[in-house]
Order: C-alpha cells, then structure tokens, then sequence
C-alpha cells in the first residue's frame, strides 16, 4: 500500500544546529507540503513543493529551506535550530486537493 | 485574509448520540472543504471532502455538509462511539493553488 512516512519520530536537539527532518511518500503525488502544529495556533504551512526542483514559501518558512530533488522526498532543513522550533512537523502529499499525512516528527530544542 | 473556525474546541458526549460538529469561513470563495480526524500522536486522516459545487457527502456514520453562503460546513457523525473520540480539524482550500487553510479543531470525547 501506498504510504507516506516520517524520520525521525522524535528528536531532540541543541539550539544553533542544523537538523534535517526526512518525509518519503510512495503515492507519486506531485504535491508535497510540511506543517508545524503547535497549541494555540493549529496546522500553519512551512513550505510546500508541486514538483520536482520547485519550492515555495509557506506562511511560516523563517529558519526553515527545503529541496525536491525526486518526486518521492521532501526533507525539512532547520538550519540553525532555535527554542520557538520545538513543534510537532507534518509532512502530508497530495495529487490534486485531497492530502494524506504522515505520521509527524516531534522536534524538542533545547 | 480567510479564516476558519471551530466551534466549540471540546465536546463530550455519551456513546450512541448523534452529534454536530461545526465548521465556519470567512471566505465563502473557497474550491473545497476538507474534514480531518487527528489521533493524540499521530498524523491527520482524511474523512470528507467536499468540493464546492456539492452540497454534502457521506461515509458510513459521517455525513459533512457545505453551505458556502452562510460560511458554513458541519460534521454529522451517527450513533457516536467511544472509537469516535479524536480531534476532528476542518480546512479549505481558497483557490487551485492546494493549499489548506485551517481550523483548530473540536476534540471530541466519546463516553461509554
């Protein structure tokens, strides 16, 4: 079956590293998105991808740059890794509106 | 700027109601509206879409209506059970871009 997956599940890191979140799907869906969900603030997009070599600004992608180099990968690059990062990540696909997610990554910088 | 909003954030109810969950937008230009529910710990599931042009669609005991000129989406969930109990989040998507825009969710409590 077809699924999206997430590394690490949990990770707990220092404040000034760089930490790379992985996010694999095997729908072959064009569309990639990366959320964070924090209390009080629900779901916001970080950076979201419609394609192979095409990236682009969400509503909350200070601090945070990703790539798309196949179809199947989205990794999340924090690249100097601060307090107001520790959040719980989604990475979630789609092919047209309908998006399925991953699982999430628990990130703790501390 | 569009906004989404779930009233109320909590509710418990006992096993075997029938119950109500609200969706409402600020924006009634919207192409979708989506229904997630979301496990403590783990990822978003997908249980309805509707596209704009529809009125309502059904799976099993789920039954999500739009009503895009008063702003509105509810969740209709049948004969509730205590495996019902999650965060049920709404969100829309405002134009062909696939961008969701969302709710903060109702957590719903189930009691046997």
């Amino acid at each position: 079956d077809a699924e999206i997956t997430q590394s690490p599940r949990h990770k707990i890191t220092e404040t000034g590293r760089q930490v790379t979140l992985a996010c694999h799907q095997t729908w072959n869906h064009n569309n990639m998105f990366w959320y964070r969900q924090d209390l009080g603030h629900g779901l916001r997009l970080i950076h979201y991808s419609y394609g192979v070599q095409d990236t682009n600004k969400g509503e909350v992608s200070d601090g945070y740059s990703v790539s798309r180099s196949n179809t199947e990968d989205l990794p999340l690059t924090l690249e100097s890794a601060a307090s107001s990062q520790t959040s719980v990540y989604f990475c979630a696909s789609s092919e047209m509106y309908e998006q399925y997610f991953g699982p999430g990554t628990r990130l703790t910088v501390t | 700027k569009q906004e989404v909003t779930q009233i109320p954030a909590a509710l418990s109810v006992p096993e075997g109601e029938n119950l109500v969950l609200n969706c409402s937008f600020t924006d009634s230009a919207i192409y979708n509206l989506q229904w997630f529910r979301q496990d403590p710990g783990k990822g978003l599931t997908s249980l309805l879409l509707i596209q704009s042009s529809q009125r309502e669609q059904t799976s099993g005991r789920l039954n999500a209506s739009l009503d895009k000129s008063s702003g509105r989406s509810t969740l209709y969930i049948a004969a509730s059970q205590p495996g019902d109990s999650a965060t049920y989040l709404c969100a829309v998507v405002r134009d062909s871009n696939y961008q969701l825009i969302w709710g903060a969710g109702t957590k719903l409590i189930i009691k046997p």
